[in-house]
Formats: C-alpha cells, structure tokens, sequence
C-alpha cells in the first residue's frame, strides 16, 4: 500500500514566523489533501490539492505529483495555528484514505 | 463537501461496558467509514460500511469489538465493545464525495474516548 511520510515531526514556531510543512507519498494519488487537527480532536479539511497551487488566507499548498510530494505553506503563524497536520492520499475513489504520521505544531506568544 | 454530525463528542466509560457512538451526514452517502485514533498517533481506518451489508473491517479490527450498523444512507454507528484502557481513543467518522474522479474526505468532529 501507499506510504505517507511527514516533516518535521515536531515543530515549535514564535508567533510570527513563517513555517513549510512536507508531505512525500510512496506512489501516485489521485487524492491529496492537508487537514489540521485542533486541540479537540477535530479534523478540519484545509486543502484538496492533487496538484497545483492553493491559496486560502495564511495558509497555500503546492503538490508536484511529478515528484509525489506536497507542501503546506503557514505564513504569520498564530497561536490558534497549534495542533496537528495531517496530508491524506488515496489513488483511486474506491481506496481507503491513507493518513501521514502528522506534524505536531506549537505556535508560542 | 459534507455535513456530519457525531455524538456524543466524548464520553469517559467504565472497563467492561460499550459505547454506541453515532454518525449523521446531510446526504446520501454510499459508504461510510469509521477511523481511530490513538493518543499521539495519526487515523487508522477500522472498517468501512455500506448500507444494507455487513461492514469490511481492516486487518487488526474485528466485528466483535467494534460492531458496526449502517441502516440508511445517512446514517451509521459504531458500537465499542467490552471496553478496556486501550480502547481510549479519539472515533471518527468519515465520508468521501467522488466528482470526476476526484474524491474529497470529509470527518465528523469526532468522538474522544476514555475508558478507566
């Protein structure tokens, strides 16, 4: 099956700073996409991005599916940005969504 | 995109007993899914159901321990069964929406779990 995999693990950011997350999948997806997971559990979908360019606020992401890697891109980081990211993948609508190990994020006042 | 409305939010159970944890979207899905969380850890996907068949569990989950219903299009439940410590965890449901081959997750607000 795909295997996802995330950088950093971890990451402590000053409130301000600027900060790439990646994302690198094992094999092609026809499906990518970024979520962030609040200090309550939920899972709020951020980007579907199978490839290309987004821009939503503070936030972008760029996949190169080429290269089976994504960026998510958190300019002015905030303290409500804390929690943890996720990049999700499948390769066809009837695969189960593959999730990567996340990346934990702490954004200090 | 999707609504989906879970319940209860969290609940703290007592070793032994069960939980039903619900799951209602706002259209009509064909299958439904159901992930869990570990403290710490990233989404295991537990099983997958379609209504009007048994559920497709993945390896590790087995129906005894996590009896699934799915009586409509909208609608599905995960039971937790004979819970331990382990079991503590944040549940969630999930769908996907396919439009010209590109398909989208959405995930209810989850369910956090814990058994003492």
């Amino acid at each position: 099956g795909i295997q996802v995999e995330q950088s950093p693990p971890d990451l402590i950011l000053q409130e301000g700073a600027n900060s790439t997350l990646r994302c690198n999948f094992s094999d092609s997806v026809n499906n990518l996409q970024w979520f962030h997971q609040n200090p309550w559990g939920q899972l709020i979908n951020l980007f579907y991005i199978p490839s290309g360019t987004k821009q939503n606020g503070r936030l972008s992401a760029t996949t190169v599916a080429t290269e089976r890697y994504s960026l998510l891109y958190i300019s002015s980081s905030q303290t409500t940005d804390s929690g943890v990211y996720f990049c999700a993948g499948l390769k066809t609508s009837y695969d189960k969504v593959i999730f990567g190990p996340g990346t934990s994020l702490s954004v200090i006042p | 995109s999707a609504v989906i409305s879970q319940k209860p939010s969290r609940d703290i159970c007592q070793r032994g007993t069960s939980l039903t944890i619900q799951c209602q979207v706002d259209s009509q899905v064909t299958m439904m899914f159901w992930y869990r969380q570990q403290p710490g850890q990233s989404l295991t996907l537990i099983a997958t159901a379609n209504q009007g068949s048994e559920a497709t569990y993945e390896s590790g989950f087995v129906i005894d321990k996590f009896p699934i219903s799915r009586p409509n299009l909208t609608f599905s439940t995960l039971t937790v069964s004979n819970m331990s410590p382990e079991d503590s965890s944040i549940y969630l449901c999930s769908v996907q929406f396919t439009v010209a081959m590109n398909t989208e997750a959405f995930f209810g607000q989850g369910t956090r779990l814990t058994v003492v």
